[in-house]
């Protein structure tokens, strides 16, 4: 069947940089999107990404290789305040294009 | 920039009472989503519209329904309000590509 996987949790420590893995298997791929996700709070988009290649955005950088069914993303120079849950989504082909998402990874950034 | 705006925050009914939440985008987007989260659990698609007076059922749409009377305006009811469906409640916008979605706060579903 089709799915998302990313790892539940991730530590990281201030001012290094941490990187949150996202598997996939769909039928067909259509691109795949990160989202950051605070407590108590609605998801904010970060990134889109439909093309082989690192995408590189500042402090959120993005992978993708669609060969390997598998993206990440970077974030560097970590703040406290990057201490969210990161959700990655995929668009499959068919099926009305529905986004499959994953359950995110919760990132804890250490002083 | 637009904003997204999910009332109410919270909603508290009854077991087997029908609930409406209610969700208003000004980003002049054409397709709207509902989602509810759930804890350990990853976003499920309980309905969508495409364009108004359209709608798309998702993975979770039975206990739901759903209107779009307006380009602006998707509102969502629980048929009848069920304990083990306290969850977060998600709207969200996108434009035709639907590449990027703009969510709203949630909606917090309470069921005493």
């Amino acid at each position: 069947g089709q799915g998302v996987e990313q790892p539940a949790k991730l530590m990281s420590v201030e001012g290094t940089f941490a990187r949150v893995n996202c598997t996939y298997s769909t039928s067909g791929f259509n691109g795949l999107s990160w989202y950051q996700q605070r407590e108590g709070q609605a998801p904010v988009f970060l990134s889109y990404v439909v093309l082989d290649g690192l995408k590189d955005s500042g402090h959120f950088s993005t992978f993708l290789s669609r060969s390997n069914g598998y993206s990440y993303l970077l974030l560097t120079e970590l703040q406290i305040k990057d201490s969210a849950s990161y959700l990655c989504a995929v668009r499959a082909v068919g099926d009305n294009s529905k986004l499959i998402w994953g359950l995110g990874t919760s990132l804890v950034v250490n002083p | 920039g637009g904003i997204i705006t999910q009332t109410p925050k919270f909603l508290i009914g009854q077991e087997g009472q029908k609930l409406t939440l209610k969700c208003q985008q000004n980003f002049n987007h054409d397709t709207m989503y509902w989602y509810r989260q759930d804890s350990g659990k990853g976003l499920r698609l309980i309905y969508y519209s495409i364009t108004e007076n359209d709608l798309q059922k998702g993975d979770l749409s039975e206990g739901y329904d759903a209107s779009r009377e307006k380009k602006s305006s998707f509102s969502l009811t629980v048929t009848s309000a069920q304990k083990n469906e306290m969850a977060v409640f998600l709207c969200a916008s996108s434009d035709n590509s639907g590449n990027t979605l703009y969510f709203g706060e949630g909606s917090r579903l309470i069921v005493v």
